[in-house]
């Protein structure tokens, strides 16, 4: 159980386009998932927090403009990358915890690799 | 802020034991937390300490000392497949009672035969 999946796994866009990125709980419901992005051999770094029925929660320093977060429902969390240009190339990795969980352990999804040309 | 210190790479032989240390400082505390990540993969839960002293879950074991800020990972008999990332993390309750983790600089551990 408390598995979370990726969609796509990877892509690659050209620089000054969006790219959206799913984030599924499949077998448990999340009022709350976490985004991540992870550059190469670096730590995860938080940059939001998704929450259903509301505004998602940015870290400092992240643009809510430029990574729209969307959590339409309690198993589905995106994120979209707007304008992206090669610096966003990253892994970006996201998180769930089932509801009633005691958080002492999050779900992480497979992530997905952005390459901007 | 937070921050959480990792010793950046460390290498160990095969059935060798090993300790990945952490450091922390954070303005709130609720637990230090373990997770492993493999190349190209998803981080996984290890282990979890709320409170002072040894956790044991199998070869890995994770120790506590919050009046030191301080924890550790403890890798026993170790093989190959144990080459991955190890990061600490602490459970940070924002206000709004969202909990988040906020991960450590990670340590690359390197098995060999």
């Amino acid at each position: 159980g408390a598995v979370v999946s990726q969609h796509p796994s990877r892509v690659i866009c050209k620089s000054g386009t969006s790219v959206k990125i799913e984030c599924r709980s499949l077998d448990f419901q999340a009022t709350t998932m976490f985004w991540y992005r992870q550059f190469p051999k670096q730590s995860l770094m938080l940059m939001a927090t998704s929450n259903e029925g509301s505004k998602a929660t940015y870290e400092q320093g992240v643009e809510k403009d430029k990574f729209l977060i969307n959590h339409a429902s309690l198993t589905l969390s995106t994120l979209t990358v707007t304008s992206a240009h090669p610096e966003d190339s990253s892994f970006y990795i996201c998180s769930a915890t089932p509801l009633g969980w005691d958080h002492n352990e999050q779900f992480f999804g497979p992530g997905t690799r952005l390459t901007v040309l | 802020g937070q921050s959480l210190e990792q010793p950046s790479e460390v290498t160990a032989v095969e059935g060798a034991i090993v300790q990945i240390n952490c450091t922390y400082q954070t303005s709130g505390f609720y637990g230090l937390s373990w997770y492993q990540q493999h190349d190209g993969g998803a981080p996984t839960f290890l282990s979890y300490n709320a409170l002072d002293g040894l956790e044991e879950t199998g070869r890995f074991s994770s120790f506590l000392s919050r009046s030191d800020s301080y924890g550790y990972l403890l890798l026993q008999e170790l093989q190959m497949k144990d080459s991955a990332s190890y990061f600490c993390a602490v459970r940070d309750r924002e206000n709004t009672g969202f909990q988040k983790l906020v991960f450590g600089t990670g340590t690359r551990l390197l098995v060999s035969p």
